[in-house]
């Protein structure tokens, strides 16, 4: 069975200070790896996919980086709109579009 | 722009009730999922479509049924509501590759 576990839950940032989100996933064959947004009571805002392992993906801020075991959401210079729930998910090779999704990481960015 | 729409933002029902989710689609995608989201568990699958007419179950289909007449629609049924449902609900669609998957804005269900 997939799973996917994000690290930490919660992170309390100060505005500019830069610092990582963690993806830990097994997967039989990795399809697509996907980081979404997302803010309170309102559905995820897709950020990035990725797909092999030693692909990296950049959006203003943030970027994205893949290996086989994890994926590591970088935050570089964060400002208060920053603030969100950063969810993780995979999916597998096989023909079932299941995706699987982490419980997210929320993220607080203070001035 | 992709765009994915939900009927409602916020619904109050009495235990009981039938209800009725509806969630549409411009992007002329063909996979259309249906979500709840709760706090601690994530995002779980309900039901998806991969055609019209077409479903299969997800990880916790029990209490709900969908319907897909149109390919830019899928809707979620609560047969018989119960407080246990009470959730966010949140419908996606891709397109034939199925990978990124595009969501609505959520519908907040409370079931009194």
């Amino acid at each position: 069975e997939d799973q996917v576990t994000q690290s930490p839950e919660a992170l309390r940032l100060q505005e500019g200070e830069s610092s990582s989100l963690n993806c830990s996933y097994t997967v039989s064959g990795l399809r697509g790896l996907f980081w979404y947004r997302q803010d309170p009571g309102k559905g995820p805002e897709f950020l990035f996919t990725l797909y092999s392992a030693g692909e990296e993906k950049e959006k203003e801020r943030l970027k994205a980086t893949l290996t086989k075991k994890e994926s590591f959401l970088h935050i570089t210079a964060p400002k208060p709109e920053d603030s969100a729930t950063y969810l993780c998910a995979v999916r597998n090779s096989g023909g079932y579009q299941k995706v699987t999704f982490g419980t997210g990481t929320k993220l607080q960015v203070i001035p | 722009d992709v765009k994915v729409t939900q009927s409602s933002r916020y619904l109050v029902k009495r235990t009981g009730e039938k209800v009725f989710l509806e969630c549409v689609q411009d992007m002329d995608h063909e996979n259309m999922f249906w979500y709840r989201q709760d706090p601690g568990l994530g995002l779980r699958l309900i039901y998806f479509s991969y055609d019209v007419k077409m479903k299969e179950k997800g990880d916790i289909p029990e209490g709900y049924s969908v319907s897909r007449e149109k390919k830019e629609r899928f809707s979620l049924i609560l047969e018989s509501a119960s407080t246990n449902q009470t959730s966010m609900y949140l419908c996606a669609s891709t397109g034939s590759s199925g990978d990124t998957q595009y969501f609505g804005p959520g519908t907040r269900l409370t079931v009194l």
